[in-house]
C-alpha cells in the first residue's frame, strides 16, 4: 500500500528562523514527489520533484529529493509570518494516482 | 477564468439522504480527483480518473461513488449519507502529461451529515 509519511506534524517557530520539513514514502511505480502549500483554503503547489540529487528553489524555498533513501525535505529560509500555512508532500505513481501525507502544520510567530 | 468549479459550498445532509458533489473545469484536463480533508489527516484521495469513461478507486471510496462521461464533469454521489463523511471534499484536475504534478483544486464542499 502506498504511503506518504511527513514530519514534524506540527512546527512552532520564530520568525527569521530556518525550517526544514521532512517526507518519507513508500510507493509502487514511482513518478514524482510534490510539494504543496495549504493557507486557508485549496493546496497551492510548490514543487515537483523527479530526479535524486537536484534542488528546486523558488525564492526562500528549496526542496530536494533522494530516490535511494526515499525521502524528500523541505526547505524554508529566513521564515515570514505569511509562511504559516499547512505544508504537503504527495507522490504521483505511474497510473497516476497522488497520495498526500497529513501535512506539516508550521506556525511561525513574528 | 474559472478554473475547477465544485457546487455547493456547504451542505447538511440527514443521516442515510443522498447527494451529489458537482465538479466541472474548463482546463480540458484528462485527469480528476475528490479528496476529502479532515482534521490532521491531510488529502485523502476517493477516486480519480485519467480521462472520460475512466475511474479508479483511491484510499477511502467506501460509501461514495464517480462517473466521467465527460472531459470536463466529475461528480461525486453518496448514496447513503453516514455522519463519517462529515469532512471538506475537494475536486482536483491536471493536464494528463508527464510533465506536470501541479493539480489545481476547487474551493472545497463542506459537507456536514448529521
Amino acid at each position: 500500500e502506498d504511503k506518504v509519511v511527513q514530519s514534524p506534524l506540527s512546527l512552532v517557530v520564530h520568525e527569521g528562523d530556518t525550517v526544514t520539513l521532512n517526507c518519507s514514502y513508500e510507493v509502487t511505480n514511482f513518478r514524482s514527489l510534490l510539494w504543496y502549500k495549504q493557507e486557508k483554503k485549496a493546496p497551492t503547489f510548490l514543487f515537483m520533484l523527479t530526479s535524486s540529487g537536484i534542488e528546486k528553489k523558488s525564492g526562500r524555498l528549496s526542496s530536494i529529493l533522494d530516490k535511494k533513501e526515499l525521502f524528500s525535505i523541505l526547505n524554508i529560509t529566513a521564515t515570514q509570518t505569511g509562511d504559516s500555512a499547512i505544508y504537503l508532500c504527495a507522490n504521483m505513481n505511474r497510473d497516476d494516482k497522488i497520495i498526500f501525507g497529513k501535512g506539516t502544520r508550521l506556525h511561525i510567530l513574528p | 477564468n474559472a478554473g475547477v468549479t465544485q457546487t455547493p459550498k456547504f451542505q447538511v445532509l440527514k443521516t442515510g439522504q443522498s447527494m451529489t458533489l458537482q465538479c466541472a473545469q474548463d482546463m480540458n484536463h484528462e485527469y480528476m480527483s475528490w479528496y476529502r480533508q479532515d482534521p490532521g489527516m491531510g488529502l485523502r484521495l476517493i477516486h480519480y480518473s485519467v480521462g472520460a469513461g475512466i475511474t479508479d478507486q483511491g484510499e477511502v471510496p467506501n460509501g461514495y461513488n464517480v462517473s466521467r462521461s465527460t472531459t470536463e464533469d466529475f461528480p461525486l454521489r453518496l448514496l447513503s449519507a453516514a455522519p463519517s463523511q462529515t469532512s471538506v471534499y475537494f475536486c482536483a484536475s491536471r493536464r494528463g502529461s508527464l510533465n506536470t504534478g501541479e493539480l489545481f483544486f476547487g474551493e472545497g464542499s463542506r459537507l456536514t451529515v448529521l
